[in-house]
């Protein structure tokens, strides 16, 4: 059983175009991430939630929309999709969002802009 | 603020050697945990150790110490006995716990590249 997942794994669309990526965890961890990783490695947070709730929202395009309808599920919407866009996002959760606690991350998407 | 820091891109070690990957922080929090993950080129991220600030001993797990110099701020990553399947990115994170003035996430330092010749 994969504890947090991630779909898809791939992901190549074109400019403009509205995609998604979808996240769970079965883990019972009460708090999920979206980050972003960028051609240089780097990994940025870019939202947080604890248990359906937004806690963190970094400086993100407003093209970016996660949504979480339960807390063991946490989704990415872009919308307009730009060549800069390109990257891989990682789901990850953690029991609290605070604490003596890792994360444990998805496989990652690799999206691709063309 | 929070800041971590790996100075050192790329690394190369012979296999059954030991390494050591550097990593530095910046806090104004006395109670943060510190964190190394490992990213094959496969891309997952795999969590290998942490250390608690108030952690007396330096953490080890298998092959993994952690370097611990409170006082120095650095939390260098040990890898003993070099394989070839230790070939990857390595990260360091941190963690403030429980007051700190940042929002309680992992930030991450921007990675060391490590390349284990056969």
């Amino acid at each position: 059983d994969t504890a947090v997942s991630q779909t898809p794994k791939y992901l190549v669309t074109q400019m403009g175009n509205d995609k998604s990526i979808k996240c769970e965890q079965n883990l019972g961890h009460d708090t999920m991430y979206w980050y972003k990783q960028d051609s240089k490695k780097f990994l940025k947070i870019m939202f947080s939630y604890n248990n359906k709730e937004l806690i963190i929202n970094e400086t993100v395009p407003n093209r970016f929309s996660p949504k979480s309808p339960d807390k063991a599920h946490l989704n990415l919407h872009i919308n307009s999709l730009e060549l800069g866009d390109s990257a891989v996002y990682f789901c990850a959760s953690s029991p609290f969002p605070r604490g003596p606690y890792g994360y444990t991350f998805g496989s990652g998407t690799r999206l691709t802009v063309v | 603020a929070q800041k971590i820091t790996q100075t050192q891109p790329g690394m190369f070690v012979q296999e059954k050697e030991a390494v050591t990957l550097d990593c530095t922080y910046d806090t104004s929090d006395q109670s943060y945990g510190l964190f190394w993950y490992k990213q094959p080129s496969s891309g997952e991220m795999i969590f290998l150790i942490y250390q608690g600030s108030y952690d007396e001993q330096n953490a080890t797990e298998g092959r993994y110490s952690l370097n611990f110099q409170k006082a120095r701020k650095s939390a260098n990553l040990v890898i003993s006995a070099s394989q070839l399947g230790d070939s990857a990115m390595y990260f360091c994170a941190m963690r403030e716990m429980w007051y700190g003035g940042s929002q309680g996430n992992l930030i991450f330092g921007k990675g060391t590249k490590l390349s284990v010749k056969p």
